[in-house]
Formats: structure tokens, sequence, C-alpha cells
């Protein structure tokens, strides 16, 4: 069985580009959420979405948004990089309301220059 | 809000010993409690989920228990390989929320 997939791996942007990223999720798994890591803050929340709705939010700027495909896949969009935006980004996708376990990605290494 | 904290921040043990790594949270309405794995630069490896109704659950050389009443999880590993060394995360979500709140890891080395 496939696991959570994302792409691409590396993207560099200069500042005041827009990025989307992408995740598709393990067969059969509805939910997918979206984390920033970096080493000052740590893992992040950023939302989560469920049958194509976003479900949560974490506390981050609105030029990130997301969104949610029929197929489950799921895209994250960053309006106007910033440097503070260089970061691993992971998805994770779970069942949700069956199990909670989550399963995540390998992440995407975006680079602000 | 929930927090999550692990000390120490980093552990260093020689091959064979057995360790526990410890994970505090501030929010006794925590619903479940996920350890996670990570090796550098690479994303997130699960290792065991421990759902409210559960107090602990195993895998292979790990053990992972959950207090609530305390606020404190933990991962014991059994005579740990160097192929363990990694940074351990530990993860909390309320109930109905599939956010987790992350600690900030504990980094352990295992000295061959």
């Amino acid at each position: 069985k496939a696991g959570v997939t994302q792409t691409p791996r590396y993207l560099i942007k200069t500042r005041g580009q827009q990025v989307t990223l992408s995740c598709s999720p393990i067969s059969g798994h509805r939910s997918v959420s979206w984390y920033q890591q970096t080493p000052g803050q740590g893992l992040q929340f950023l939302f989560e979405y469920f049958s194509e709705t976003q479900r949560n939010k974490g506390n981050f700027p609105g030029r990130f948004s997301g969104r949610q495909f029929s197929n489950s896949r799921s895209e994250m969009n960053v309006s106007t990089l910033e440097l503070g935006d260089s970061a691993l980004y992971l998805c994770a996708s779970s069942f949700r309301q069956t199990s909670y376990e989550q399963y995540f990605g390998p992440g995407t290494r975006l680079t602000v220059t | 809000k929930q927090e999550v904290t692990q000390i120490p921040a980093a552990l260093s043990v020689p091959e064979g010993e057995n360790l526990v790594l410890n994970c505090s949270f501030t929010d006794s309405a925590i619903y479940n409690l996920q350890w996670f794995r990570q090796d550098p630069g690479k994303g997130l490896t699960s290792l065991l989920l421990i759902q409210s109704s559960q107090r602990e659950q195993t895998s292979g050389r790990l053990n992972a228990s959950l207090d609530k009443s305390s606020g404190r999880s933990t991962l014991y590993i059994a005579a740990s390989q160097p192929g363990d060394s990694a940074t351990y995360l530990c993860a909390g979500a309320n109930f109905g929320n599939e956010k987790l709140t992350f600690g900030t890891g504990t980094r352990l080395t295992i000295i061959p």
C-alpha cells in the first residue's frame, strides 16, 4: 500500500513569488492535514481538510491557503513568499473518525531566497 | 490550549541499554497521543498511537504509556540499537480534532 506522497520534494523560490505544494494521501484516507516545520518553531499545524472542506485552521496568515479535491488529494498555496516561509512542509493523512493515527509524507523542503 | 513538552532535548546512551523518553502535556482532555520518529531531513514515521481508552501500546522493542491524570506519556525503548538514533516526537490531539500539537522532540543518539 503506497504511503503519503508529496511533490515536489525540493523547491527554491524568490521572495514575493507564490508556490503550490501537493499531497496525495494513503488510499482510502479522506483527511489531509498540513504542518510547517522550522528549527525555531518546531512543527506547527496549518490546516486540515476532510471531504473537500477545511475543518480546522492553525494560526497562520491568510497567505497560506489550501484545498482538497474529490479524490482526497490536497494542495497548499503560499502567496507573496517571505524569507521566514523557508521550512519543511509536511502533510499527513488519516481515516478520521475511525482511526486517528496520522501518517506523514516525506515533506517538501521550501527555500525562499 | 494544549502545550506539549519533551525533556531532555537530547540524549546519548550506549548501545544495548534500555531507555525512556518523556512527554508532558497540559490539557488532560487529550484524546490520543502519538509517538513519531524523524530522521534528519525526512518526514515523520508513526511509531505508536495510544487512544483515549488505552493506557499503553507495544510494538516490538517499543512500549508507550499514557497517563492522562498526570499529563504524561513515556516511550520505552528496550535493547537500544544504533539504528534507533533519530529525533523522537510526541503529539497529542483532542477529541474530534485531527490537529496534532507536537512537542519539541528528543534527539536520541545510540553510541555503538
